[in-house]
């Protein structure tokens, strides 16, 4: 079964920029992995900011963007603000069923 | 405006079965699909499934069901165990991976 694996926990300061990634075990990510993306708070249910790769949602800020990079699925935020403290969940579809990551902590200091 | 509207917590004892319910409005609901996604304490999200395609973790003890009449979705999972207990999300995709909205999440407690 595919494992999908992200940083654990990555920091960033006020207004910086911080890349966050997703790898298959099955190889290269790619577009047909129809990459998502979702942002968690506590107590609140996830929301999706990205889907097939790097397309965003009326709700997503502009800070935020999705791409492919090298082998793996990519989430940028720049200029972070502190509200974007969070966990951070990729979501690929691999071998016909969808695998979520573990999911990144994003600390904004 | 679209809403996903879930069924209440439950508690259930090991070995019991439980029954969710994804209620949806404001989209043409044969236009997209409901899925179902749980979170443990502490844990990633797990991908459970939509009606007849199930993860491989939950073949066998998953059941997801439509009623097209009412715009619901239904979710069954049978043989419960206490690592079953979760919050349990539905989400829409549009077919192509086009995942949006989310439901507010259902508590699962299970435990003897």
């Amino acid at each position: 079964q595919t494992v999908v694996t992200q940083e654990p926990s990555l920091t960033v300061s006020p207004g910086g920029t911080v890349t966050l990634t997703c790898a298959s075990s099955n190889g290269a990510v790619t577009k047909s992995y129809s990459p998502n993306w979702f942002q968690r708070k506590p107590g609140q249910p996830p929301k999706t900011l990205i889907y097939s790769t790097d397309n965003t949602h009326s709700w997503t800020p502009a800070r935020f963007s999705g791409s492919l990079l090298g082998d793996k699925a990519a989430l940028t935020l720049s200029g972070v603000q502190p509200e974007d403290e969070a966990e951070y969940y990729c979501l690929l579809y691999d071998g016909g069923a969808w695998v979520f990551g573990g999911g990144t902590r994003v600390t904004v200091l | 405006q679209v809403l996903l509207v879930q069924s209440g917590a439950e508690v259930k004892k090991p070995g019991a079965s439980v029954r969710l319910s994804c209620k949806t409005s404001g989209y043409s609901f044969t236009d997209y699909f409901i899925h179902w996604v749980r979170q443990a304490s502490g844990q990633g999200p797990e991908w459970m499934g939509r009606a007849t395609h199930y993860s491989q973790n939950f073949q066998g003890r998953v059941t997801m069901t439509i009623d097209t009449s009412t715009t619901t979705v239904y979710m069954e999972l049978n043989s419960l165990r206490p690592e079953d207990t979760a919050v349990y999300y539905c989400v829409r995709e549009r077919q192509g991976g086009l995942f949006d909205y989310w439901g507010q999440g259902t508590l699962v407690a299970v435990s003897s």
